[in-house]
């Protein structure tokens, strides 16, 4: 039983490309969300899916766009990285909104 | 506008002592709390929880306790084990308006346990 998975584990951008963060998940959860990590910071959320087919803000939703695809996959696209987006991103999903999350293993992305 | 702190970035303790993590929130419509550890590499996974409704909340060596009162939860971890070596986060999600169903977590603190 995978989880939450996320690809790729790594990235190194250069600023103003684009690419797109993958999450799947196989345990028929309804919510899905998308944090990033910074010193200092804690997680911060950036987009979250209540169920499939609605996707809304978070609190730093700035430079990105998310797709959710079907109930198992929500993807986290920056259309033109900027190096303040070098951070480390987390994908999670839970079954209501509201119940504990549970996380994939993240995606650190550094931005030059 | 941090509305879930943890003030202390870092808590050194020695095994078999009690180490206590800390954590204040500001917005009073939230009603459930929950505590994760992270592992370096890793998603942070979930620990234990606690709804607005109780005070305290055991499961083994971790107990979390919750001031209502005062906007403040304390996780408690007796014996501390250097397996427990880890960030651990506060987060908070509430029963309605924007902080519906959203978890919204602390700055993490670094638990070092040593031998």
């Amino acid at each position: 039983n995978a989880g939450v998975t996320q690809t790729p584990k790594f990235q190194v951008l250069k600023t103003g490309q684009s690419m797109t963060l993958q999450c799947a998940q196989d345990m028929n959860h309804n919510s899905m969300y998308w944090y990033r990590q910074d010193p200092g910071m804690g997680l911060r959320l950036i987009y979250y899916s209540a169920s499939e087919g609605t996707t809304d803000k978070g609190e730093v939703p700035n430079g990105y766009n998310v797709s959710r695809l079907n109930k198992r996959e929500f993807s986290l696209r920056l259309e033109s990285a900027a190096p303040s987006q070098t951070s480390v991103y987390f994908c999670a999903s839970s079954e209501l909104q509201g119940d504990g999350y549970t996380f994939g293993s993240g995606t650190r992305l550094t931005v030059v | 506008d941090q509305q879930v702190k943890q003030n202390s970035p870092s808590l050194s303790v020695q095994e078999g002592r009690i180490s206590i993590l800390n954590c204040d929130y500001t917005n009073s419509m939230f009603d459930y709390f929950l505590w994760y550890k992270k592992y370096p590499a890793e998603g942070p996974t979930f620990l234990i929880s606690i709804s607005s409704i109780k005070d305290k909340n055991e499961d083994g060596r971790f107990t979390v306790f919750l001031n209502k009162s005062a906007k403040h939860l304390s996780l408690h971890i007796v014996p501390s084990q250097p397996g427990d070596s880890a960030v651990y986060f506060c987060a908070a999600h509430g029963a309605g308006g924007t902080s519906y169903g959203k978890l919204t977590f602390g700055q993490g603190t670094i638990l070092t346990v040593h031998p």
